[in-house]
């Protein structure tokens, strides 16, 4: 699975847009972007994954650049309870339970 | 919708004690279940993998084991705790793409 790099520490208002971004150059074809965050002592939450279309749910906003040597992540209007470490994780899908967790973005929501 | 459960969020066990683990997905049939161990710097440890009932594969050899006794149950065991054991332990669900993770066991062994 390529490798991605992100910021370790970003901070956000409460109601603003939160921003995440991923550099993961070496991607391949195959390869997806998945975005998971964790909150302190709990299990990582999945929130969203694309391939090259830029992506939505009702968790977040996914943007991946047309190369897709980057993506970012978007949350619309952030809460303190956004507060967590995101991760960007590049990952084929036939990787199995194959599943690498880098340092990632830890996020501080401040009122 | 899909949801996973585990239990017992939080364990205190002595060394030389057992342990047991469990972990149920409800929604879902034949998914594929796994036990991670997350170390301190959050870095994913695969400990095991099951495609079925019944069916186990261990990608660390260590003091654990598991088994998949239903369909969507699985249960992570040792029949001796070392201090080494202690940890956060995960179990997750897949089938086939993405994986997705319950609340975590946090184990400490004294």
């Amino acid at each position: 699975d390529a490798k991605t790099t992100q910021p370790p520490s970003m901070d956000c208002a409460e109601g603003r847009a939160a921003n995440l971004p991923c550099n993961h150059s070496t991607i391949s074809g195959n390869e997806y972007v998945y975005w998971y965050r964790q909150i302190h002592s709990q299990g990582p939450q999945y929130i969203i994954h694309g391939l090259k279309n830029n992506e939505t749910n009702e968790m977040a906003s996914l943007i991946i650049t047309e190369d897709r040597k980057s993506s970012t992540l978007i949350l619309p209007h952030a809460t303190l309870r956004d507060t967590a470490v995101y991760y960007c994780i590049v990952r084929a899908r036939s990787s199995g339970s194959r599943l690498t967790f880098g340092e990632g973005t830890q996020l501080t929501v401040n009122p | 919708s899909q949801t996973i459960h585990q239990w017992p969020a939080t364990l205190v066990q002595p060394v030389g004690s057992p342990l047991s683990l469990e972990c149920t997905v409800e929604g879902t049939s034949n998914p594929n279940l796994y036990w991670y161990r997350q170390a301190a710097g959050r870095g994913l440890q695969l400990l095991f993998y099951s495609v079925g009932i019944g069916q186990i594969s261990s990608e660390v050899p260590q003091n654990l084991s598991a088994s998949r006794p239903q369909d969507r149950q699985f249960i992570l065991s040792s029949k001796k705790l070392l201090l080494s054991d202690s940890g956060f332990y995960l179990c997750a669900w897949s089938l086939g793409g993405t994986i997705y993770f319950g609340e975590g066991s946090w184990l400490t062994v004294v």
